[in-house]
């Protein structure tokens, strides 16, 4: 099993749609998760941070299950600059070791 | 305020050849990573630093690669006899906590 698995799309959506992203991890001492997100030959930048209680910011909304080794990311009335691959992102064992990145999933949000 | 710098931004070297990538971290943050990331692949951990204990080098793909961090700052990554699998974005990234920040990365290219 990989150490983290996304579903690479492309997810095609029209603007002002909802989409959902999953991810799974093989790791159950895994304790910080995010969703970076990258444009296109750019540096992954920092979405959100991922919390058991599950958070929100704005337009998006994470969810941890750790039972399950399931994160996900949902956004809401998407635009089109939503546009850009969202990665999962998995530290090791505690906070301040390697990341472990997903490949990733391709949103491409159309007017 | 200052983001992670690197250079150069595009290199472009034959196979055979030595090269050095260098990173500058953001001031004051004490764990420095390297990442390469393939065309069309996720990214893939190479080494990490925190502080001054023995950095994590269990992501470099073969004794040709080797890193170092000057004065807890400033790191350069070096690849002996490049190949042309070689040829990549290398990105950098500091954190103080868990969120690591990327800098633009440098393109190589071995011909």
């Amino acid at each position: 099993r990989k150490e983290v698995e996304q579903d690479p799309g492309p997810f095609n959506v029209p603007e002002g749609a909802t989409v959902a992203f999953n991810c799974t991890y093989s790791n159950s001492a895994s304790q910080s998760f995010f969703w970076y997100r990258q444009d296109c030959r750019k540096e992954p930048k920092l979405l959100m941070s991922v919390y058991s209680s599950g958070n929100e910011d704005g337009r998006f909304t994470a969810q941890l299950n750790r039972a399950s080794q399931y994160i996900s990311l949902l956004i809401r009335d998407s635009k089109l600059s939503d546009s850009a691959t969202y990665l999962c992102v998995v530290n090791k064992h505690q906070a301040g070791t390697a990341l472990i990145f997903g490949k990733g999933t391709t949103l491409s949000v159309s007017s | 305020g200052a983001g992670v710098s690197q250079s150069p931004s595009n290199k472009v070297t034959e196979k055979g050849k030595d090269v050095e990538l260098r990173c500058d971290p953001i001031s004051g943050h004490t764990a420095l990573y390297w990442y390469r990331q393939s065309l069309g692949q996720g990214l893939e951990f190479l080494i990490y630093f925190q502080g001054n204990s023995a950095p994590d080098k269990s992501g470099l793909p073969s004794d040709r690669f080797s890193a170092e961090r000057t004065g807890g700052s400033v790191s350069t990554l070096t690849i002996q006899r490049t190949q042309q699998e070689d040829s990549a974005v290398y990105l950098c990234a500091s954190s103080w906590t868990a969120e690591q920040f990327f800098g633009p990365g440098t393109r190589l290219t071995v011909l």
